[in-house]
């Protein structure tokens, strides 16, 4: 079962930052916050990953709370290329990747 | 491209048949998962392989079987078809355990 609690949808104004929420309340000491993203029906996308400490790469940022129950994901300039389905996942590195329902992220022109 | 191959793309049958999705992981990657994802529903794991060997089984029906060959690829194995195993099949590779995985296109499977 996923361990993660996410918004089923939102909404962002294309060029705004969209950010994206995720609850993970029960997270464990080795497990880390990963997100992946699925356009249409194209494979998931990996998009970033972290443990305790804010990550950034060229696609995103990572925001993870002090306490790690919670973490954002930051999109900083959304376009019409973000729409898709964005999943927060928790594991262990070495664990399983399982899916939950993600959140269906709508960029508005 | 995320150098995920998986053959072939789109694949049509009948109920009752038995077909064989491949997939090529990324060069180097030991380690390969399968996944199935029906019309609107989620990404539900059925299998990990690590280095030929079989790592994690997810919810995969009797009817359906994995491998992995000693040169890395995977081959999924779907039998007595049935209306509902229609959909999208995942294939996705990763470097080691401790690394990010990589997702193939998919193969789409319709059971007519």
């Amino acid at each position: 079962d996923a361990k993660t609690t996410q918004p089923p949808s939102m909404d962002c104004a294309e060029g705004r930052a969209a950010n994206l929420p995720c609850n993970h309340s029960t997270i464990s000491g080795n497990e880390y916050v990963y997100w992946y993203r699925q356009i249409h029906s194209q494979g998931p996308q990996y998009i970033i990953h972290g443990l305790k400490n804010n990550e950034t790469n060229e696609m995103a940022s990572l925001i993870i709370t002090e306490d790690r129950k919670s973490s954002t994901l930051i999109l900083p300039h959304a376009t019409l290329r973000d729409t898709a389905v964005y999943y927060c996942i928790v594991r262990e590195r070495d664990d399983k990747i399982i899916f939950g329902k993600g959140t269906r992220l709508h960029i508005l022109p | 491209d995320s150098g995920v191959t998986q053959t072939p793309k789109h694949l049509i049958t009948a109920t009752g048949q038995r077909v064989t999705l491949r997939c090529s992981p990324r060069s180097g990657d030991l380690s390969v998962y399968w996944y199935q994802q029906s019309l609107d529903q989620g990404l539900q794991f059925l299998i990990q392989y690590y280095n030929g060997e079989e790592r994690a089984k997810g919810n995969i029906l009797e009817r359906f079987s994995a491998q992995q060959f000693p040169d890395l690829h995977s081959e999924l194995n779907l039998s007595s078809l049935e209306l509902g195993d229609s959909a999208l099949y995942f294939c996705a590779s990763q470097r080691g355990l401790n690394t990010e995985a990589f997702f193939g296109q998919g193969t789409r499977l319709t059971v007519v």
